[in-house]
């Protein structure tokens, strides 16, 4: 399989709630990261994801979570969801720490109402 | 986080060369320049990197100031395709901190 498949594509949430998003990267790639982009912005990294541990993180809040299972597939989790969350949230996975590149995801488009 | 500079915008007209410039002049010897373009609605997707030397692939090629304190990235003839923002990232994963810091990157339009 290749390529790294994000879903869902769209979700619409209420502020205060949680949400799961999903990612699913090329067999093999044992680095994840997520990115949020908020519109006209450049992504903003989020957390990255090493053989299952997180090995770095970048400006966000606890309430941001991850995890990373062994087939190659890894979540994020926002909770208590505020309308700033708003946003394209992206995943990015590579075979070893981004030195030669990272493969993104279409990501998932978050609207908190 | 060592920062890029990049023009807002550039246009280019279709089957043209474009070079889309980027300055870093605090960049570290160990920082690897790295370039991501995002088209509409989809992911950012890797172009190209580097460290001294130029480099060529089959998207772009790559050319870093001999003092590495700017490059180049060089579509050599642009299709209505390329149209995308473009993003010159720095990239040290040795430094212990592995996230790719995006600014607002070149946002290229390609006419026909």
């Amino acid at each position: 399989e290749t390529g790294v498949t994000q879903s869902p594509t769209h979700l619409i949430k209420t502020r205060g709630q949680q949400v799961t998003l999903r990612c699913s990267s090329q067999s093999g790639h044992n680095t994840v990261s997520w990115y949020q982009q908020a519109l006209g912005q450049g992504p903003q990294f989020i957390f990255q994801y090493y053989r299952e541990e997180e090995n770095g993180r970048g400006n966000f809040p606890p309430r941001f979570s991850g995890l990373q299972f062994p087939n190659y597939s890894s979540e994020l989790n926002v909770n208590a969801l505020e309308l700033d969350d708003s946003a394209l949230y992206l995943c990015a996975s590579s075979p070893v720490v981004g030195a030669n590149g990272y493969t993104f995801g279409s990501g998932t488009r978050l609207t908190v109402v | 986080d060592a920062k890029t500079t990049q023009p807002n915008s550039m246009e280019s007209n279709e089957e043209e060369p474009v070079h889309l410039p980027c300055n870093h002049s605090t960049i570290s010897g160990t920082d690897y320049i790295h370039w991501y373009r995002q088209l509409p609605s989809q992911g950012p997707e890797y172009v190209i990197h580097g460290l001294t030397s130029n480099v060529n692939n089959r998207m772009a090629s790559l050319a870093i100031a001999e003092d590495r304190k700017s490059s180049t990235l060089i579509l050599h003839r642009a299709t209505l395709r390329d149209a995308a923002v473009y993003y010159c990232i720095l990239f040290n994963s040795g430094a212990g901190s592995y996230q790719l810091t995006f600014g607002k990157g070149t946002k290229l339009s390609v006419i026909p």
